[in-house]
């Protein structure tokens, strides 16, 4: 079945820092890619996706891109701020949102 | 005005009880979802209702039943709570796009602690 594996957190970074956390995937087709974001007390958001291989996706000065070749969509972020502290979620989806599957994701914390 | 709205935000009750979790969504959207977030943050899909119909059930036990009234609604009803059903439960909801690529749109979450 299709999986998604994201780096173990936490991440601690000083603000400023540059922002890297790995997914991985496995999917039986060509799936979309998919990070959430939860910030503190708050439900998940999409912060950006990738439809297709190569594709890039990005919002708020994160990027990511769709890697066929190694089944990756790692996020990225030249320089965090302290207001990206939250959990971050890779997620894959074949055949729409309700079969979005979810990695366990990786809790970031941006220190002043 | 919230677009995905779930009460209540806490809740804290006694084992053996039964319990009610509302969601009400203003998007439009047809495909409704409650997901289940344990401590550790690893979320999981429970229940999906397109346009009043159940799509998906996962492996859920049978003490908790969804019931979408319309589709801009679906509650989420827990029988004889038990301490594992302790954990944050989003609702969400969807509109397909036609690519398999639309986004889900989530509440705030309900904290469910049960002693």
């Amino acid at each position: 079945g299709n999986s998604v594996t994201q780096m173990e957190g936490p991440v601690t970074l000083s603000e400023e820092a540059f922002l890297t956390i790995n997914c991985t995937y496995t999917a039986t087709g060509y799936p979309s890619l998919f990070w959430y974001v939860q910030y503190p007390g708050e439900g998940l958001q999409l912060l950006l996706k990738a439809t297709k291989a190569d594709d890039k996706g990005s919002n708020k000065g994160f990027e990511a891109t769709y890697r066929k070749e190694t089944t990756s969509f790692h996020l990225e972020k030249g320089s965090v701020q302290v207001s990206d502290s939250a959990v971050y979620f890779c997620a894959l989806s074949e055949g729409g949102a309700q079969k979005l599957v979810f990695g366990q994701g990786t809790r970031l914390t941006i220190n002043p | 005005d919230t677009a995905v709205s779930q009460t209540p935000k806490y809740l804290v009750t006694q084992m053996g009880n039964d319990k009610s979790i509302k969601c009400e969504q203003n998007l439009g959207h047809d495909t409704m979802y409650w997901y289940k977030q344990d401590s550790k943050k690893f979320l999981k899909i429970m229940f999906s209702y397109n346009n009043k119909e159940l799509i998906i059930n996962e492996t859920v036990p049978n003490r908790f039943s969804p019931k979408s009234p319309d589709k801009a609604h679906l509650n989420l009803h827990i029988n004889s709570l038990e301490l594992g059903d302790s954990a944050v439960y989003f609702c969400a909801s969807s509109q397909s796009d036609g690519q398999g690529s639309e986004k889900l749109f989530f509440g705030s979450g309900t904290q469910l602690s049960v002693l």
